[in-house]
């Protein structure tokens, strides 16, 4: 069981938008503003899309944005393409000087 | 451009041992701390450990400590995971990640993973 909790699956159409929410707790998500999202596709590395819960490395699309409210963090991804068909997963810094992360989602685009 | 990759995995009996290696390219590896991030069949990423740039201090997963040793060679653009006493628990795909930022051990670049099984 992963210490951050998303949820297994999400779908959508293209063009659509939706939301993944990625929840801890006080002694991660809740208590540091240090929320990271990344984007995997199969076989492939893990790409940095939003740090520091809200920010976007240079290159990656306007399309993806975040936010934190309590111990719950959401990554939004508008304007669905079929190439964001990815597992995405969330990571936060924590009290015990570690990082932690989530079980991963599955997005599918129907 | 930056690059990572993992090698040294593969099927090993339980009790045995394995070690990884992570190239570093596109980057000057002397300058960034390092982790080791796992995950297992069916579950999610799991911290495994992290080695501060000049290989001076290392931090580990309750997991695993005692068992796996975290190191670095950065003349030669590399990092390690010495894994003994390998359990079947162990099984999983191992990545390497480079910490962008220390103060939250950000890993922003990783590695495309290898994978370890332990099994007899």
């Amino acid at each position: 069981q992963s210490v951050l909790t998303q949820p297994a699956t999400v779908s959508g159409s293209p063009g659509q938008s939706i939301t993944i929410s990625c929840t801890g707790t006080s002694s991660d998500v809740g208590g540091y503003d240090f929320v990271s999202w990344y984007q995997r596709h199969p076989g492939k590395a893990p790409k940095l899309l939003i740090y520091d819960v809200s920010d976007r490395p240079s290159g990656v699309s306007s399309r993806f944005s975040a936010s934190k409210s309590g111990n719950t963090a959401s990554l939004t991804i508008s304007g669905l393409q079929a190439e964001d068909e990815a597992d995405y997963f969330c990571s936060s810094y924590t009290s015990r000087s570690i990082l932690v992360f989530g079980g991963g989602t599955s997005l599918t685009v129907l | 451009q930056i690059q990572l990759v993992e090698s040294g995995g593969g099927v090993v009996q339980p009790g045995r041992s394995l070690r990884l290696s992570c190239a570093a390219s596109g980057f000057t590896l002397s300058n960034y701390a390092m982790h080791w991030v796992r995950q297992a069949p069916g579950k999610g990423l799991e911290w495994v450990a992290l080695i501060s740039y000049d290989g001076n201090n290392e931090y580990y997963a309750d997991s695993v400590k005692g068992r796996f040793t975290i190191s670095r060679d950065n003349s030669e653009n590399t990092l390690y995971l010495q894994m003994n006493s390998l359990r079947a628990e162990d099984t999983a795909v191992y990545y390497c990640a480079r910490v962008g930022t220390w103060l939250q051990l950000l890993a922003d670049y990783w590695g495309q993973g290898t994978l370890v099984t332990v099994s007899s």
